[in-house]
């Protein structure tokens, strides 16, 4: 079946340091999400990517998925402390199909 | 828009007891509802996905028989664990698509973190 593999499973940075996070899917993808999990918490939708190549920011957040579209990545710039959480990926197979949850990177910023 | 809510939020009960979670889409009507099983520091598995009004599609691996999910309408659908057994402590956790809607967009709940003594 489908697996979405994420790297680094976990990070550790200092506060306003860059941080990256890469996801790799075994089969092409229609869409890829991404989400923001806080400890204890439930993962909270960050974005969606559609198209091949497409790039999308938010504020510090750089967003990429690939040209075949089996692999994506997210970026933040300057981390903060507020940026702690596990960072998941998931993909569709196709526009009504189920989410794969990559394995997630969790990332911790200390001052 | 789109809010989903779970209830209850946290739970115990004893081994062999059955538990029932609900999932209901507040503000919009869910063609499909999904759930989920995440355990401590993993990844979220998916366990099932309903349609309103038909039977769960479950995972490979996810016994139907003890994961009962009922989508009896349009805005709520229900996991009860029955027999439950140490194993089946995790987070559990619903989302759904919303009709008219892109089918790709899910929203998910605040999850139910269940634990069985």
């Amino acid at each position: 079946g489908q697996q979405v593999m994420q790297i680094p499973q976990y990070q550790h940075v200092q506060e306003g340091e860059d941080f990256t996070t890469y996801c790799n899917s075994s089969t092409t993808l229609s869409n890829i999400q991404w989400y923001k999990q806080r400890p204890g918490g439930h993962p909270v939708f960050l974005i969606q990517l559609v198209k091949s190549g497409e790039v999308k920011k938010q504020k510090r957040l750089t967003f990429q998925f690939g040209e075949a579209k089996k692999n994506s990545s997210l970026h933040i710039t300057a981390t903060q402390t507020t940026d702690v959480g596990t960072y998941f990926c998931a993909g569709q197979a196709g526009t009504a199909s189920k989410l794969t949850f990559g394995t997630g990177t969790r990332l911790q910023v200390t001052l | 828009g789109a809010v989903v809510s779970q209830h209850p939020s946290w739970v115990i009960c004893k081994s062999g007891t059955s538990v029932k979670i609900e999932c209901r889409s507040l503000d919009f009507q869910a063609t499909t509802m999904f759930w989920y099983r995440q355990f401590p520091k993993q990844s979220l598995m998916l366990m099932a996905t309903s349609n309103e009004g038909s039977k769960a599609t479950y995972e490979q691996g996810v016994e139907k028989d003890k994961f009962l999910i009922n989508h009896a309408s349009l805005t709520l659908s229900t996991l009860t664990v029955t027999s439950a057994h140490p194993e089946d402590s995790s987070f559990y956790i619903c989302s759904a698509s919303r009709e008219g809607g892109f089918s790709y967009e899910q929203y998910f709940g605040p999850g139910t973190r269940l634990t069985v003594t």
